[in-house]
């Protein structure tokens, strides 16, 4: 089944500046990618996704790369900012999001 | 739009009663419902995928008959954890699928609730 791998566990950055999170996953086939932030105590919240048609993606400060030959993707997020502070889920899907394997987590701390 | 909403939010019980948790999609219809586990600081674990009218599908190792799973309706799913024990504490979550193409069957989060069994 699939497998997916996320680095780094914890990240610490200062405030402005960038973070990026990569996970790498173990079937060719998964074709959706999502991307969540999840607060203390809270679900989590989608904040960026990617289908396996499209290279990169970006929405505002959130930006996601894919690259299927390697079979790995990363979040990048730019500025970033105290209450970017989360821990980060990624997932891989083989059927369009029916069922998700998730990352291990990145805990991100955004240092003022 | 899209929001999923999950009740009680925390629970604390004792070791061998039932608990119901409920979660429901206030404004779309889910096609299938999801439900996760998830331990303090470690990733979400899928228990079971539900869709209305049929009964669930559990991961392996999971109990059907220690978590009952009931999606009776395109906007309520309800898990019961059966006679709970402490190592049945843990953090429950679902999220929501609408199951529409366009949206690539997006999965929505409920906010989670916490189970404490005493």
């Amino acid at each position: 089944g699939e497998n997916v791998e996320q680095h780094p566990s914890t990240l610490s950055v200062q405030e402005g500046d960038s973070a990026v999170i990569k996970c790498t996953y173990s079937d060719s086939a998964s074709n959706y990618f999502p991307w969540y932030k999840q607060e203390l105590g809270k679900g989590p919240q989608l904040i960026i996704d990617i289908r396996s048609n499209v290279g990169e993606k970006k929405d505002q400060r959130i930006a996601v790369t894919l690259n299927k030959t390697a079979k790995h993707f990363s979040l990048h997020i730019t500025e970033t900012q105290p209450e970017d502070s989360a821990v980060y889920f990624c997932a891989a899907s083989i059927n369009y999001g029916q069922n998700f394997v998730f990352g291990p987590g990145t805990r991100l701390s955004v240092l003022p | 739009g899209a929001v999923v909403s999950q009740h009680p939010s925390w629970v604390i019980c004792k070791s061998g009663t039932s608990v119901k948790i409920e979660c429901r999609s206030l404004d779309f219809q889910a096609t299938t419902m999801f439900w996760y586990r998830q331990f303090p600081k470690q990733s979400l674990m899928l228990m079971a995928t539900s869709n209305e009218g049929s009964k669930a599908t559990y991961e392996q190792g999971v109990e059907k008959d220690k978590f009952l799973i009931n999606h009776a309706s395109l906007t309520l799913s309800t898990l019961t954890v059966t006679s709970a024990h402490p190592e049945d504490s843990s953090f429950y979550i679902c999220s929501a699928s609408s199951g529409l193409a366009e949206n690539y069957n997006e999965q929505f989060f409920g906010p989670g609730t916490r189970l404490t069994v005493l």
